[in-house]
C-alpha cells in the first residue's frame, strides 16, 4: 500500500487550525497512525487506529478518516508543533507516507 | 520508563560491515516485537523489517533482503542489526522501534547514524 501525504510543506500561524492529509492506494481499514518527528529526534507516536490519541499527547491533536483517506488535525497550532508529520499504515505490511513539513508562518 | 538506547555513530568504508545494537529497558523484552526503520538524512522513513523477540524469527522488507541481518541477545534485552558489504546508499539514520499490541511502533531508539564513505 502506498501512502501519499499532502501538502508536502505547510506554513501556518500560531493558533491556526491545521489539517494534514494522507491518502492510501488501497483501503487501509482504519489501521492508520500518525507520527511527529522534530529535527534531530526520533519519530513520536501521536495517533493510532485512525483516531486514538497516544498517552501523553495533547488533545489539540486528533485523527479521522476511513477507507483510503485520513486526516490529522491540530486544533490550535503551537510553536512546539513545528515538525514533520508522517502517516503510517499497518493494514497490509507496514509503510510510511512521505511526510508533511509544518512550519510557522 | 520504556527506553530504547542505540549504539553510537559509525563511519565505514564501502564493502565493510556494521553492527547496530538497540538495548531495551522498562518492559519485558520478549513481549514486544522490534522493528527497524531507515531514514536518509532529510528524507522520509522506510520500514526495513522486524524480529519476533520471543522466537527470534526475522522478517525483512523486500529492499532489505540479503545484506541485512536482525538478531537478538534476549538475555541482554538487546536487538541487533548487522549490515554487510556496505554501500554508499546505506548512509542513513537507523532506528529501532518497539511494536505494540495495536500494531504500531510506540517507542523508538534515538537513532544510529551510519556513514559509508571511501
Amino acid at each position: 500500500i502506498q501512502l501519499t501525504q499532502s501538502p508536502s510543506l505547510l506554513s501556518a500561524s500560531v493558533g491556526d487550525r491545521v489539517t494534514l492529509s494522507c491518502k492510501g492506494s488501497q483501503n487501509i481499514n482504519n489501521y492508520l497512525a500518525w507520527y511527529q518527528q522534530k529535527l534531530g529526534e526520533a519519530p513520536k507516536l501521536l495517533i493510532y487506529n485512525t483516531n486514538s490519541l497516544q498517552t501523553g499527547i495533547p488533545s489539540r491533536f486528533s485523527g479521522s478518516g476511513s477507507g483510503t483517506d485520513y486526516t490529522l488535525t491540530i486544533s490550535s497550532l503551537q510553536p512546539e508543533d513545528v515538525a514533520t508529520y508522517f502517516c503510517y499504515q499497518y493494514n497490509n505490511g507496514w509503510t510510511f507516507g512521505g511526510g508533511t513539513k509544518l512550519e510557522l508562518k | 520508563q520504556i527506553q530504547l538506547v542505540q549504539s553510537g555513530p559509525e563511519l565505514k568504508k564501502p564493502g565493510e560491515s556494521v553492527k547496530i545494537s538497540c538495548k531495551a529497558s522498562g518492559y519485558t523484552f520478549t513481549d514486544y516485537a522490534m522493528h527497524w526503520v531507515k531514514q536518509v538524512p532529510g528524507k522520509g522513513l522506510k520500514w526495513m523489517g522486524w524480529i519476533n523477540t520471543y522466537t527470534g524469527k526475522p522478517t525483512y522488507a523486500d529492499d532489505f533482503k540479503g545484506r541485512f541481518v536482525f538478531s537478538l541477545e534476549a538475555s541482554a534485552s538487546t536487538a541487533n542489526l548487522q549490515i554487510s558489504n556496505l554501500k554508499n546508499e546505506d548512509t542513513a539514520n537507523v532506528f529501532c522501534a518497539r511494536w505494540n499490541n495495536y500494531g504500531v511502533m510506540d517507542a523508538w531508539g534515538q537513532g544510529a547514524s551510519v556513514t559509508v564513505s571511501s
